[in-house]
């Protein structure tokens, strides 16, 4: 158990949905990563927040937002979801905003767009 | 651009050694992690390497030649349990952790 919460587990939705995942970080850690893994394919970093500001943005679609609260969970929006967006949504966290530690990931989301 | 690669995929005997490679551009360079992931679960941390050399923690080891942008993830005695997916991660000079697709390892008996 890495300390990262992650829900829901499952999400199964139909397209032009809108879905809000949820992301508690470990205790003490002040950045929140999302990561989109699609099936067979490598992890596609989205967002960095780090106590309250986004830090970084990856390879994010418009249809994407996030954003980070005052206690430090994260929640993800997905809007106008196609087919395409069907992966497992990670979260991860880590101590600093851009450091060398090593960021501890939540199970994970699946999300099936139907 | 950056770039990070890794072999997509390799098989292995079990008991035997593997060696995962992944060579890297990136700008700048503050370090090199090697994560695993098996197949539906999440990442978890095997190693960092910042300096040149070889690290070793238990059954793995990871190299690291900056001057060559190349790293190695070794994997002796495999068992079973080593069947994941490697994935290879370079921290550049914003800081920022750069993921290569990551190597499937397959471990048969």
């Amino acid at each position: 158990d890495s300390g990262v919460t992650q829900t829901p587990k499952h999400l199964i939705t139909a397209t032009g949905q809108r879905v809000t995942l949820r992301c508690s970080p470990r205790s003490g850690d002040l950045s929140v990563y999302w990561y989109q893994q699609s099936l067979d394919q490598g992890l596609q970093f989205l967002i960095q927040y780090y106590n309250g500001e986004e830090r970084a943005k990856g390879n994010i679609l418009e249809r994407f937002s996030a954003q980070q609260f005052p206690d430090l969970h994260s929640e993800l929006n997905l809007s106008s979801l196609e087919l395409g967006d069907s992966a497992l949504y990670f979260c991860a966290s880590s101590v600093g905003g851009g450091d060398v530690n090593e960021q501890f990931f939540g199970p994970g989301t699946r999300l099936t767009v139907l | 651009g950056q770039n990070i690669d890794q072999p997509t995929e390799m098989t292995a005997t079990e008991g035997a050694i593997v060696q995962i490679n992944c060579t890297y551009q990136t700008s700048g360079f503050n370090g090199l992690f090697w994560y695993q992931q098996h197949a539906g679960e999440a990442p978890t941390f095997l190693s960092y390497n910042v300096l040149d050399g070889l690290e070793e923690k238990g059954r793995f080891s990871s190299f690291l030649s900056r001057s060559k942008g190349y790293s190695y993830l070794l994997l002796k005695e495999l068992q079973m349990k080593d069947s994941a997916s490697y994935l290879c991660a370079v921290l550049d000079s914003n800081y920022q952790l750069i993921w290569g697709a990551g190597t499937k390892l397959i471990i048969k008996p």
